[in-house]
């Protein structure tokens, strides 16, 4: 399954929203009704962090400023009001069908 | 806390071998499903390979026949054992707990 991530990099002011699409080449829908699409960002020198999963539910510890939406193979994660410590690379990633693939990547970086 | 600490990176020629470790504390490697997922330099995320909870093991295309993924339950540590290593196997090698819990990374790089 292909995931194309757009844009590929974001330049985004503190405060004002910022939202990524995630585009599968495949339903992401399993036969058990759950739609197996996540969101982690990598922010600099570190490992990827879960950031959303199954299309919309945050992980423990994420703000709520984050949200993600989506079904079938189109799916978005939003950022209600960007703050400096939200720079990265955000990934969408699959996990329906072996082998679990990764979108290219989407830099955000703070003007 | 849910702790994912790898090792056994390093420098290796073309044609060699490398076992990584991952060492988990804070849940059992036997009750989660691992992964293996790596990051050449500079680039994205590349999943490697799984261990399901059951034992049954897969690898992407790129790595089988190569790379075998697997698990000390006594000592709570997940392994990948890398043969006939190539320069396009340079990554930093990440273990994780499903998507949920990473480690931090262990660098392999084979060059000669």
């Amino acid at each position: 399954i292909v995931m194309t991530q757009t844009p590929l990099s974001l330049s985004v002011t503190p405060g004002q929203p910022a939202s990524i699409s995630c585009k599968s080449s495949q339903s992401l829908l399993y036969s058990d009704g759950k739609t197996y699409l996540y969101w982690s960002l990598q922010k600099p020198g570190q490992p990827p962090q879960l950031l959303i999963y199954e299309v919309s539910n945050r992980f423990s510890g994420v703000p709520d400023r984050f949200s993600g939406s989506g079904s079938g193979t189109d799916f978005t994660l939003k950022i209600s009001r960007v703050e400096a410590e939200d720079v990265g690379v955000y990934y969408c990633m699959q996990s329906v069908q072996l082998p679990y693939t990764f979108g290219q990547g989407t830099k955000l970086e703070i003007k | 806390e849910v702790q994912l600490v790898e090792s056994g990176g390093g420098l290796i020629q073309p044609g060699g071998s490398l076992r990584l470790s991952c060492a988990a504390s804070g849940f059992t490697v036997s009750g989660d499903h691992m992964n293996w997922v790596r990051q050449a330099p500079g680039k994205g995320l590349e999943w490697v390979s799984i261990i399901y909870i059951g034992g049954t093991t897969h690898y992407a295309d790129s790595v089988k026949g190569r790379f075998t993924i697997s698990r000390d339950n006594s000592k709570n540590t997940l392994y990948l054992q890398m043969n006939s290593l190539r320069a396009e196997d340079t990554a930093l090698y990440y273990c994780a707990r499903g998507v949920t819990n990473w480690g931090q990374g262990t660098l392999v790089t084979v060059s000669s």
